[in-house]
């Protein structure tokens, strides 16, 4: 079973428009991490976040906003007023206590934002 | 910064070869991590390191090992290219639960 669920596989936005990149995760260790990598045509992948499971503030950075809700397993990320150089792949990527280091991913969010 | 080096971006080998893929990073972190991303699956683990010498298999090992002999440096070895194994390859180090990513190796089997 997948750790890191991404249902949205694409998603097209225009320019200026707000956008939330949905993340589910799943696991039965009370101490974890979550991340949401961005990655883009260059192939490399950029960390955004890490929250940890004790910590349940959600977190604004810019244009960048994060839910984290463990009543819902959810992560979700969004981005306001989106811009073109915002068009990536991201991830959400999870890491248990019990395997501390090992990160499991979801299969990406393809975002692609119009001029 | 620390720094994750892949030593190719693009590789083309032919079916049959061996092949090293290598990973290089400046910061003496213990873990490090070789994944494969393939379209619409997303990241898979294929193996990973806790120390030099050590290795644990992660979720897709088969046709793969791989060598630690120096903490800095992590090769993953693909002892007979197939071209299943055509993909993206990105390794990672480790330190505290923060991954650096190298800029991934573009392999191609033919």
């Amino acid at each position: 079973a997948q750790k890191v669920t991404q249902a949205q596989t694409e998603i097209s936005v225009v320019e200026k428009e707000d956008v939330t990149l949905d993340c589910v995760y799943e696991t039965r260790d009370t101490t974890y991490y979550l991340f949401w990598y961005k990655q883009p045509p260059s192939g490399e992948l950029v960390f955004l976040i890490r929250r940890n499971s004790f910590d349940e503030q959600n977190e604004i950075s810019g244009r960048y906003s994060w839910n984290f809700q463990k009543s819902t397993s959810s992560f979700n990320f969004t981005i306001t007023a989106s811009q073109v150089v915002d068009s990536a792949v991201y991830f959400c990527a999870l890491s248990e206590g019990s395997t501390l280091g090992r990160l499991y991913f979801g299969r990406g969010t393809q975002l692609t934002v119009w001029p | 910064d620390v720094k994750v080096t892949q030593s190719s971006r693009y590789l083309v080998k032919r079916t049959g070869e061996k092949v090293f893929l290598e990973c290089v990073q400046d910061m003496d972190h213990e873990n490090m991590f070789w994944y494969r991303q393939d379209p619409g699956l997303g990241l898979r683990l294929i193996y990973f390191s806790y120390d030099v010498k050590m290795k644990e298999k992660g979720d897709i090992p088969e046709g793969y090992s791989v060598s630690r002999e120096k903490k800095e440096r992590f090769s993953l070895i693909l002892e007979s290219a197939s071209t299943n194994q055509t993909s993206m390859y990105l390794c990672a180090s480790l330190i505290g639960t923060e991954a650096f990513f190298g800029q991934g190796t573009r392999l191609t089997v033919v």
